[in-house]
């Protein structure tokens, strides 16, 4: 069993839609969850990132963690063809002096028609 | 501000031959990771370096593979006598310091997309 499953997609919806995408984990101990988008053949850009449990918002994106259920979220509103995308969510434990290596999800593909 | 900078983008050996890949982390950041996508597959963790200090390489095949980060100049990750296997884009990523000595924001570079013939 992967650390972290993510549905690979594709996703399509139209523009203007509310986009919902998901991870869900094993290893509790994570403690930072965050959201990457690729672009294709470019690097990952972190767009969100949430320490915990609970929700953060950030313009059009809304970034939900449910530690108990082990499961993340990231919506979309009022989606842009801009944001056609490979959305990729990651997660770790800092341990002091270790750092925190990502682990991540495979990636979702999005692409919103116009 | 320039952000992490990996050179060279494009990479093409023949098998048996080295690849040397660089990176840059951006200003003021001096932890690096390296990650490897390979194709149908996601990014999976290779190496975290700081200066002069390789901290975590559990994710580092066993042979062949080296990375480091001197004192002065980029980290480098170094594959020897590569194989088809592995072609794939590496990317590196920097961090600024955080009370886990890393912070957990980590910020990618464009990649080095190495192909083996």
């Amino acid at each position: 069993q992967k650390e972290v499953e993510q549905d690979p997609g594709p996703l399509s919806v139209p523009e203007g839609a509310i986009v919902s995408l998901n991870c869900t984990y094993s290893n509790s101990a994570f403690q930072y969850f965050m959201w990457y988008r690729q672009y294709s053949r470019k690097g990952p850009e972190l767009l969100m990132y949430t320490y915990s449990s609970g929700n953060k918002e950030d313009g059009r994106f809304t970034a939900q963690v449910d530690k108990s259920s082990k499961y993340i979220s990231l919506f979309i509103r009022d989606s842009q063809p801009s944001d056609s995308a490979t959305y990729l969510c990651a997660m770790t434990r800092m341990i002091y002096n270790q750092g925190g290596k990502l682990i991540f999800g495979q990636g979702t593909e999005l692409s919103v028609k116009p | 501000n320039a952000g992490v900078m990996q050179n060279p983008r494009h990479l093409v050996r023949r098998r048996g031959q080295e690849a040397r890949l660089r990176c840059s982390p951006m200003k003021g950041h001096s932890h690096v990771y390296w990650y490897r996508q390979l194709p149908e597959e996601g990014l999976k963790f290779m190496v975290y370096l700081q200066k002069e200090n390789i901290i975590d390489e559990s994710g580092m095949p066993k042979e062949r593979f080296s990375a480091e980060f001197p004192k002065e100049g980029p980290s480098i990750l170094r594959i020897q006598q590569v194989v088809r296997g592995d072609s794939a884009a590496y990317f590196c990523a920097s961090s600024p310091w955080g009370l886990a000595g890393a912070s957990y924001e980590q910020y990618f570079g464009p990649g080095t997309r190495l192909t083996v013939t």
